[in-house]
């Protein structure tokens, strides 16, 4: 079947725009996370959203990020604002999260290459 | 908050050589374990995974990694590597209790296989 997709690929932006990252997850995952993944930090946590529960945001790195996910499908992180220390590839995950913490593989996309002028 | 600690950051090897990639987590509580895979220009790959049971678990294409819990370890080995086997390989866990659900990746362990 088909895997986690995110659009687009690559996304060249000039500091200070608003950019929109864009995840379908796996169909029937009612999980879904957000990573960034950068040469200085490596592979870092930012949201995740459960079914239609209201999301854990802990992972995010400032009041500039945010994500949504509507109909408990698709899911869009936005970041305002960019700065270039927002360069990085945004990875997006889904998981069926299937007997609850236990059992819970994470199926990964293959990210949005953002760079920040 | 858990942690993740992988030792080597770059190992090359010769094919035919055995490996051992070294993976500690910080966290006292029940936790899952993964290794994913990240060949060059591709994206994450999961490599195996351990939840409960045996703690020795296999994975594709010959991996397999021991989930130690008096050491907080689980290593990865492969008997005899490939040149197909150079790639960047990341250790990661989430924690029940822990917090966020979200994985803890380790910083990666680059993998150069020399033929």
């Amino acid at each position: 079947g088909a895997g986690v997709s995110q659009s687009p690929s690559n996304k060249v932006t000039e500091k200070g725009k608003d950019v929109e990252l864009r995840c379908d997850p796996i169909s029937g995952h009612t999980a879904l996370y957000w990573y960034r993944q950068s040469l200085g930090q490596g592979l870092e946590f930012l949201i995740y959203f459960q079914g239609n529960s209201a999301p854990d945001k802990s992972g995010l790195p400032s009041d500039r990020f945010s994500a949504e996910r509507t109909g408990g499908s698709v899911s869009t992180l936005t970041i305002q604002r960019t700065q270039q220390e927002d360069s990085a590839v945004y990875l997006c995950a889904s998981s069926p999260r299937q007997g609850g913490f236990l059992y819970n593989e994470q199926f990964f996309g293959p990210g949005t290459r953002l760079t920040v002028l | 908050a858990q942690s993740v600690s992988q030792h080597n950051h770059h190992v090359i090897l010769s094919e035919a050589a055995s490996l051992e990639l070294g993976c500690n987590y910080s966290y006292g509580g029940t936790v899952n374990l993964f290794w994913y895979v990240q060949y060059p220009g591709q994206h994450l790959q999961l490599l195996l995974k351990y939840f409960s049971g045996d703690p020795l678990v296999k994975g594709i294409k010959g991996f397999e990694a021991e989930f130690i819990k008096s050491k907080f370890s689980f290593n990865l080995r492969k008997p005899s590597v490939q040149w197909s086997d150079t790639a960047e390989y990341f250790c990661a866990v989430n924690a029940e209790g822990g917090g966020a659900d979200g994985l803890t990746f380790g910083k990666g362990t680059h993998l150069i296989i020399q033929p």
